[in-house]
């Protein structure tokens, strides 16, 4: 029963299209992220919620837009992809100071 | 600008052998260090931490030692094992704030049988 999961594991898209990626943790975590990992392997937080509530938003733009339904929800929403945008997106929880990460979904921007 | 950073992309070490993974950070108000193991395909697991009141942590084949006048601070494996072949990530950040680690770019380490 995978802890932190998220889906899909690979997205193939053209510039200008929305996409979406969905993340569930059944681990009863209060905080869960989004991190991204860039070209030169750095991953790099993009986006921090405590209980369905936003408490970290780095410089991201704004065509980036996450969502929480609930605390074991945190969903990313991309509008107008760009080829800049493709990257490993990693969704992870925690309740303290160790994370625990999903596996990963590899966006690429054609 | 990148606050932690791995300036070794790759290490490669005989099985048996001890592998140290190395690690830098600029900003001296971090308190609180983490290293992760990352498989292919899969995300990053949380592998050993340890906080600035201390300079070593050790559990199992693998110890943490921190030099806070440095601002460094390195992951030994020791012996290490075909099954450590992994990318190595350390991460950072105060202690009172865990909902934001600065991670560097990761060490691949290659332990030949």
């Amino acid at each position: 029963d995978t802890a932190v999961s998220q889906t899909p594991k690979y997205l193939v898209t053209q510039m200008g299209n929305d996409k979406s990626i969905k993340c569930e943790q059944n681990l009863g975590h209060d905080t869960m992220y989004w991190y991204k990992q860039d070209s030169k392997k750095f991953l790099k937080i993009m986006f921090s919620y405590n209980n369905k509530e936003l408490i970290i938003n780095e410089t991201v733009p704004n065509r980036f837009s996450p969502k929480s339904p609930d605390k074991a929800h945190l969903n990313l929403h991309i509008n107008s992809l760009e080829l800049g945008d493709s990257a490993v997106y990693f969704c992870a929880s925690s309740q303290g100071p160790g994370y625990t990460f999903g596996s990963g979904t590899r966006l690429t921007v054609v | 600008d990148q606050q932690v950073k791995q300036n070794s992309p790759s290490l490669s070490v005989q099985e048996g052998r001890i592998s140290i993974l190395n690690c830098d950070y600029t900003n001296s108000m971090f308190d609180y260090f983490l290293w992760y193991k990352k498989y292919p395909a899969e995300g990053p697991t949380f592998l050993i931490s340890i906080s600035s009141i201390k300079d070593k942590n050790e559990d199992g084949r693998f110890t943490v030692f921190l030099n806070k006048s440095a601002k460094h601070l390195s992951l030994h494996i020791v012996p290490s094992q075909p099954g450590d072949s992994a990318v190595y990530f350390c991460a950072a950040s105060r202690i009172y704030n865990f909902n934001k680690f600065y991670f560097g770019s990761g060490t691949k380490l290659n332990v030949k049988p």
